[in-house]
């Protein structure tokens, strides 16, 4: 029973450097979301897909793309990587109505040096 | 736009102290509330939700009550325990945006 699994759990990338974080979930849900957490800041949504097909911005989509790949899968891609966007990521998934539970992954510790 | 405010941290409690982390929310129409918890090294987990007006979401010896005429969701606890020790977030689903929402956290630290 996976539920969302996000690779990798950790990374260290240089200024400038690209990379994607994987997120796959395994309950048929149709909402995903991208969020990286700051101390302080809480939880800030990156970017999001209500269902297969569509992304949105959320509060702080800027330096990142997103694509839902298929129903089970939203990766989040960082182009050029910058000191700013050392965080912790989290990648969650909920059935999609409003009051349903989401549920997160381990999450994955950037450092952009 | 729609937002979520929690009383900042740290909360620093003795064991089997009375716990109240407060929430408020700014959301047109009416919100699903919830609270997730996060213990250290893990992801957040969903702890209690509210979906209207009224409504008292409990789990674990936790409770909140959703109150539309105040907008809050404050979460309580009668007794805690050190095991509850854990970064606390507030959160909203805005149905109109479609997204969850959430608060900055409050971190609990409980002591023997």
């Amino acid at each position: 029973n996976a539920g969302v699994t996000q690779t990798p759990k950790f990374q260290v990338l240089k200024t400038g450097q690209s990379m994607t974080l994987q997120c796959a979930q395994d309950m048929n849900h149709n909402s995903m979301y991208w969020y990286r957490q700051d101390p302080g800041m809480g939880l800030r949504l990156i970017y999001y897909s209500a269902s297969e097909g569509t992304t949105d911005k959320g509060e702080v989509p800027n330096g990142y793309n997103v694509s839902r790949l298929n129903k089970r899968e939203f990766s989040l891609r960082l182009e050029s990587a910058a000191p700013s966007q050392t965080s912790v990521y989290f990648c969650a998934s909920s059935v999609g109505q409003g009051n349903t539970e989401a549920f997160f992954g381990q999450g994955t510790r950037l450092t952009v040096v | 736009g729609n937002s979520v405010t929690q009383m900042e941290g740290p909360v620093t409690l003795s064991e089997e102290a009375f716990l109240t982390i407060n929430c408020t929310y700014t959301a047109t129409g009416y919100p699903s509330l919830f609270w997730y918890v996060q213990y250290p090294g893990e992801g957040l987990q969903l702890l209690l939700k509210a979906t209207k007006a009224d409504d008292k979401g409990s789990n674990k010896g936790f409770e909140a009550t959703y109150r539309k005429e105040t907008t809050s969701f404050h979460l309580e606890k009668g007794s805690v325990q050190v095991s509850d020790s854990a970064v606390y977030f507030c959160a909203l689903f805005s149905g109109g945006y479609n997204k969850l929402i959430f608060g900055a956290g409050t971190r609990l630290a409980v002591h023997p």
